[in-house]
């Protein structure tokens, strides 16, 4: 079966550095990937998507990657902030989204 | 355009109680999607409708989960004989658009159950 793993262990980093968070996938490339933001105790938002076809997705300060020789995708974040504190999600599209367990990262003042 | 609503957002329910989660999709959005989440876990695929219709429901145990989205009114989550592991967040997400047109899924805030 499909398996989506992101790093578990919180991602610490400071403000107004770049933070790059991956998702790496076994098994088939899907049709798309996307990216998802969540807050504690809130649904998850989205963010980004990026097609098979595409090497690379940016809006504003984030950037996606997607290679699908590796099976990997890269989200980044430049000049982050506190703010910018969350779980991020990402999911593949297959006959139905499936989800990562999610990388919480901490941006420090 | 107000944004996926799921109630209850927490639910408190003994051993062997029903539980019955609503969601309401977004206006013109005729995909709904119900997903699991523990603690500090993912979102646990349970299953897929499309109005009226289940298209996959290869994420939800066999017995004593069921889920509709009829016509008329919200799509219903519904959780016989609850047991304590049933404790959760259950969320909803509904789409304008299939899997195959990159849909993007709008979720709701999440509907809390607690079994006691």
């Amino acid at each position: 079966s499909q398996k989506i793993e992101q790093n578990s262990e919180a991602l610490n980093i400071q403000e107004g550095k770049t933070a790059t968070l991956t998702c790496n996938y076994t098994n088939y490339s899907p049709a798309y990937l996307q990216w998802y933001r969540q807050d504690p105790g809130r649904g998850p938002v989205f963010l980004l998507l990026i097609r098979e076809n595409e090497k690379e997705k940016r809006k504003e300060r984030l950037k996606v990657t997607f290679d699908t020789t590796l099976k990997q995708s890269l989200f980044h974040i430049t000049a982050s902030q506190p703010a910018d504190s969350a779980t991020y999600l990402c999911a593949l599209a297959f006959n139905k989204f499936y989800f990562g367990s999610g990388t919480k990262l901490n941006v420090k003042p | 355009n107000a944004g996926v609503m799921q109630n209850p957002r927490h639910l408190v329910r003994r051993r062997g109680q029903e539980a019955r989660l609503r969601c309401s999709p977004m206006k013109g959005h005729s995909h709904v999607y119900w997903y699991r989440q523990l603690p500090e876990e993912g979102l646990k695929f349970m299953v897929y409708l499309q109005k009226e219709n289940i298209i996959d429901e290869s994420g939800m145990p066999k017995e004593r989960f069921s889920a509709e989205f009829p016509k008329e009114g919200p799509s219903i989550l519904r959780i016989q004989q609850v047991v304590r592991g049933d404790s959760a967040a259950y969320f909803c997400a509904s789409s304008p658009l299939g899997l195959a047109d990159t849909g993007e899924l709008f979720f709701g805030e999440g509907s809390r159950l607690t079994v006691l």
